[in-house]
């Protein structure tokens, strides 16, 4: 069965900071890695996904194997950052199965 | 390019009561996805439909149950609901297997 982690309920950084969300994933074949992020009063949408290898409003995230992590970073943390972020992880098997972990809120302060 | 809606916005029911919720998908996408998410937790899968059928579930029970009809809307009927099933209902659509996009979902309380 797979499962995500994230260790971090709230993480709280200043305005410039630089940012690294925390996820940790079991599977023991190739899934696929996913961020999603909530802003208030707005929907879950997709920030990034580990295949498409993009940079999304800054944010960067890289799939270490060795590590089974995925973590969420940005170099100088903006307060239009401050959201609730998910880390996902999808495996299609005749369907796409997409398990969430618990999230981490993110405050900026300014 | 219309997004996936969800109704109703908000719901309250008593234990034993059935419920039915309904999403539309994003126009050009076949697949629909079903999430309960409940208060500080991450969405949990339910089920997803594909071309009418149920092709996947969660760890959910057979009360859960669903439909998708011909236009890919989809519905989720609960019954005899109980009061662990308080929750915000999410449903999302795709391409088949591509990027799942979401509705705003349906926060269903049971009292």
């Amino acid at each position: 069965a797979q499962r995500v982690t994230q260790p971090e309920k709230l993480l709280s950084v200043f305005k410039g900071a630089p940012v690294e969300l925390k996820c940790n994933y079991s599977y023991s074949g190739s899934p696929e890695l996913f961020w999603y992020v909530q802003y208030s009063r707005q929907r879950l949408q997709l920030l990034l996904r580990h295949i498409s290898r993009e940079s999304i409003k800054g944010f960067t995230a890289d799939l270490n194997k060795g590590e089974t992590s995925f973590h969420l970073k940005k170099p100088f943390a903006q307060e239009e950052d401050s959201a609730m972020y998910y880390c996902a992880l999808s495996v299609s098997g005749g369907y796409q199965k997409v398990t969430f972990g618990t999230g981490t809120k993110l405050q900026v302060i300014p | 390019e219309t997004g996936v809606t969800q109704s109703p916005t908000h719901l309250i029911k008593t234990r034993g009561q059935q419920v039915t919720l309904r999403c539309s998908s994003q126009s050009g996408h076949n697949t629909v996805s079903w999430y309960q998410q409940a208060l500080g937790q991450g969405p949990q899968f339910i089920f997803q439909y594909y071309r009418e059928e149920e092709n996947g579930r969660g760890n959910f029970p057979p009360r859960f149950s669903g439909l998708q009809f011909p236009n890919y809307s989809s519905e989720l009927n609960v019954n005899a609901l109980e009061l662990d099933d308080s929750a915000l209902y999410l449903c999302a659509s795709s391409f088949v297997s591509d990027t799942q996009y979401f509705g705003p979902g349906t926060r269903l309380t049971v009292l």
